[in-house]
């Protein structure tokens, strides 16, 4: 456990709501990212962040925007939420060090009606 | 850009059979990454190569890096029910920021 929570853990919302997931981490780590999983398609990266307000995009990034006002915390928003972006979505922090590992948070479910 | 692909999508074995799984990388590796996803849990970090033709052992998981650092295999050796879930390998781009997984191999071991 690398001291990431993330919230909520469960969330049904409607088409077209914003909607925003926080992911919080403990240990100071620079490198956060954000990532959604879908069944066929693995793990695509939607955004990252490597300090604060230091943000850029992953693979997946339309339709989602991020932020980091502060070391601990990595917000990822869904402005007008789509069914499209029904998933799992995982943060993750990255060890210090160039190419260093991934310790993920537990995931978030996202269903969006 | 960089991608990252894995074959089998899913494989069934007896509980006592080998299984491997294979990854490809549309560009040349700096490092490649494993990590295994049990079913309903998050991705956790099992290893990193990164020498050309590097091997690594795991009790019974080896790891290859191959020659060209463009692909990696990981190979269970007799697996058991407590090996079930999602293996996806991953690599970063050139600049070290963005790690691009796989899509997985979905293992199931009947008992």
């Amino acid at each position: 456990d690398a001291g990431i929570t993330q919230s909520p853990r469960h969330k049904v919302t409607e088409t077209g709501t914003p909607v925003t997931l926080r992911c919080h981490q403990t240990e100071n780590h620079r490198y956060m990212y954000w990532y959604r999983q879908d069944p066929g398609h693995g793990l695509r990266l939607i955004h990252y962040s490597y300090g604060v307000k230091d943000t850029d995009k992953g693979e997946v990034s339309d339709g989602y925007s991020v932020s980091r006002s502060k070391t601990e915390d990595f917000l990822l928003t869904l402005e007008s939420a789509t069914s499209s972006q029904t998933s799992v979505y995982f943060c993750a922090i990255r060890q210090a060090g160039r190419n260093g590992e991934l310790f993920f948070g537990e995931g978030s479910r996202l269903t969006v009606l | 850009g960089q991608q990252v692909m894995q074959i089998p999508q899913y494989q069934h074995v007896q509980e006592g059979e080998d299984f491997t799984t294979y990854c490809n990388s549309s560009t040349t590796l700096s490092n490649i990454q494993w990590y295994k996803q049990r079913p309903g849990g998050h991705p956790v970090f099992l290893i990193q190569l990164v020498k050309s033709g590097e091997v690594k052992k795991q009790k019974r998981l080896t790891f290859q890096f191959g020659e060209a650092k463009k692909n990696s295999s990981l190979h269970i050796t007799a697996t058991q029910t407590t090996d079930v879930g999602t293996y996806f390998c991953a690599g970063y781009n050139n600049a070290g920021n963005m790690l691009t997984f796989g899509g997985g191999t979905r293992l199931m071991v009947k008992p």
